[in-house]
């Protein structure tokens, strides 16, 4: 079993749609936690870290659920430019640093 | 005034052949890390180090050495490439765990083609 594991998609989705993507990790360990956003070919980028709490950023809100070990991202009012590859990310503790743990990814595909 | 820059960022070589790729970091992280992305597109951690000392190996073969002469720098030489090392060679720096600013950057990567 992957150590954080997401549906690849693609989500194919109309502008103006709410779309969610979920990603659940298997080691209780794990530290703090983070989305990502990857453009083709270009580097993976934070898009914003997820606390318990949980979190908004403009049309984006991050959620964590620890008991359940599952991390959320909901994006509200796509727009084209929303179309990436969204990585969630885990970061774990080894010795005194940390280690990311990335997902696959999630493509979405805002369409027209 | 890039934060995370590596070099160079397309490399395609003959099997058999040895390259390194080099990296530097200017935002003061004490953490660097090397990932490696597939045909797949799935980023997996290669090694980390921390103030030039190397933290974590993971599984990587040894024609792959990594090297950091100072905490802003960590190169990466590979000796006989392989067809299977193409991929996409991905840099990154971070502080360390506990500081509460554990966010990484990554630089452009490195396309290496072997062929």
């Amino acid at each position: 079993r992957k150590e954080v594991e997401q549906d690849p998609g693609p989500f194919n989705v109309p502008e103006g749609a709410t779309v969610a993507f979920n990603c659940t990790y298997s080691n209780s360990a794990s530290q703090s936690f983070f989305w990502y956003r990857q453009d083709c070919r270009k580097e993976p980028k934070l898009l914003m870290s997820v606390y318990s709490s949980g979190n908004e950023d403009g049309r984006f809100t991050a959620q964590l659920n620890r008991a359940s070990q599952y991390i959320s991202l909901l994006i509200r009012d796509s727009k084209l430019s929303d179309s990436a590859t969204y990585l969630c990310v885990v970061n774990k503790r080894s010795g005194n640093t940390g280690k990311l743990i990335f997902g696959q990814g999630t493509t979405l595909q805002v369409k027209p | 005034d890039t934060a995370v820059s590596q070099t160079p960022k397309y490399l395609v070589t003959q099997m058999g052949n040895d390259k390194s790729i080099k990296c530097e970091q200017n935002l003061g992280h004490d953490t660097m890390y090397w990932y490696k992305q597939d045909s797949k597109k799935f980023l997996k951690i290669m090694f980390s180090y921390n103030n030039k000392e190397l933290i974590i190996n993971e599984t990587v073969p040894n024609r792959f050495s990594p090297k950091s002469p100072d905490k802003a720098h960590l190169n990466l030489h590979i000796n006989s490439l392989e067809l299977g090392d193409s991929a996409v060679y991905f840099c990154a720096s971070s502080h360390p765990i506990g500081r509460g600013e554990e966010e990484a950057f990554f630089g452009q990567g490195t396309r290496l083609t072997v062929v």
